[in-house]
């Protein structure tokens, strides 16, 4: 099993660009979230997701958009990057929420310029 | 509110010397308490859990941790630490009675260097 897959892993863009980042898990684990990881300030929930076609906002969701179309894919769209998005991304999984082991993504680092 | 605190930011030891690694919380009950560890350019590994029952609790690599309810407490240790053991620790908090398993309250990490 490859567990929790992030892509990419290294990312610069420039203010006003939008992408996605990319997770897939392969552990058929119905929740799955988005968190930046910032010195200083820890682990911050972006969005999560119970299972397909639900998701829900957590501790700082603005400036983020999220879709849950399978249960494998959670990607996280930034929508009109900006340099306070600059920022180390981490998807994480688990079989119904976080009362279960979360199995977390090796990380997006991304750069906003 | 629902808080989790760890004192030490940054702690060195000595390989071969113990340790152990601070963790408080602020909720009304018992919550699900969690360590994680996080190798350099890493995502975060779960080391141990505790939800009820018995209030030491076995984890990986050698780690273990003590709930103890009255100083709300969930300290980690290690009885010899190995210079692999070098990594950001971080403890989280759960919230079983609010019916919540949807989001973890994390503390800010405690960053672990080992000399040899």
């Amino acid at each position: 099993n490859a567990g929790v897959t992030q892509t990419p892993k290294f990312q610069v863009l420039k203010t006003g660009q939008s992408m996605t980042l990319q997770c897939a898990q392969d552990m058929n684990h119905e929740y799955m979230s988005w968190y930046r990881q910032d010195p200083g300030m820890g682990l911050r929930l972006i969005h999560y997701s119970v299972g397909a076609g639900i998701t829900d906002q957590g501790e700082v969701p603005n400036g983020y958009n999220v879709s849950r179309s399978t249960t494998e894919d959670f990607p996280l769209r930034l929508l009109s990057a900006a340099p306070s998005q600059t920022s180390v991304y981490f998807c994480a999984s688990s079989w119904t929420g976080v009362d279960e082991k979360l199995f977390f993504g090796s990380g997006t680092q991304l750069s906003v310029l | 509110a629902q808080s989790v605190t760890q004192p030490d930011i940054h702690i060195t030891v000595s390989e071969g010397a113990s340790l152990e690694l601070r963790c408080n919380y602020s909720y009304g009950a018992t919550p699900y308490l969690f360590w994680y560890v996080q190798s350099p350019g890493q995502g975060l590994q779960l080391l141990l859990k505790y939800f009820s029952g018995d209030t030491l609790v076995q984890g990986i690599k050698g780690f273990e941790a003590e709930f103890k309810r009255s100083q709300s407490s969930f300290n980690l240790r290690k009885p010899s630490v190995h210079w692999s053991d070098a990594a950001e620790y971080f403890c989280a908090v759960g919230a079983p009675h609010a019916g919540n398993n949807r989001k973890l309250i994390w503390g800010l990490g405690t960053s672990l260097a080992v000399n040899p």
